[in-house]
């Protein structure tokens, strides 16, 4: 069975620049989160979707960052106007929803540079 | 406010030598807690899920322990191929869903 697959699996841009990174997670899983890891650190919530729907984007730093999922499967993180900050590594989890914690699964992850 | 922290940030263990990293937790309401694997370049690896005190749970060389304030990792007779950062991240509250992760511990082994 297929994991959490991400693409592109790096990308290099400029500063100012849009930037689209895709995370298609493993089938029949309602729930799709995206993280952002910085070196040295646990990774740092940004937004949760439970469906179709974002039902929590608190961790979205501000408004040049925005995540869709149409369909209720496969997701798209773009971000605006790109900063040197925003180089990380995005990553992409998902999970089945349950009444206990849910287990989530983690994809390889997109490697941001903004030069 | 909640807090994980992992300690020690860095372990270096010559092959066959075992040793145990630290989860500390400070939240209120544990759902459950987690440990992850983390290769260089690749996402975090599930390992374990524990979602009581006292629980237990093991694969292969490592064994996962959890207490009122703290989990732990024991490494038995660790490989080399077991060198990789692991990651502990916890689940509280009314929260189905929100993880508050640690820094992590890079364990290194030494052949």
């Amino acid at each position: 069975g297929a994991g959490v697959s991400q693409t592109p699996s790096n990308k290099v841009t400029e500063k100012g620049k849009y930037v689209e990174l895709r995370c298609d997670p493993i089938s029949g899983h309602t729930a799709l989160y995206w993280y952002r890891q910085s070196l040295g650190q646990g990774p740092e919530f940004l937004i949760y979707f439970q469906g179709t729907g974002a039902a929590d984007d608190s961790g979205l730093p501000n408004d040049r960052f925005f995540a869709v999922r149409p369909e209720g499967s496969v997701s798209t993180l773009k971000i605006q106007r790109t900063e040197r900050g925003d180089s990380a590594v995005y990553l992409c989890a998902s999970s089945h929803y349950g009444t206990r914690p849910d287990t989530q699964y983690f994809g390889p992850g997109t490697r941001l540079t903004v030069l | 406010e909640d807090q994980v922290t992992q300690s020690p940030e860095a372990l270096r263990l010559q092959e066959g030598e075992s040793s145990s990293l630290n989860c500390s937790y400070t939240v209120s309401g544990l759902r459950g807690l987690f440990w992850y694997r983390q290769d260089p370049g690749k996402g975090p690896e599930f390992l374990f899920t524990l979602y009581s005190v006292g629980e237990e749970k093991e694969k292969e060389r490592l064994k996962a322990t959890l207490t009122k304030k703290e989990s732990f990792l024991h490494i038995t007779a660790p490989k080399p191929e077991d060198s990789a950062t692991y990651l502990c991240a916890v689940q509280a509250g009314d929260s189905n869903y929100q993880l508050i992760w640690g820094a992590g511990t890079k364990l290194i082994i030494k052949p």
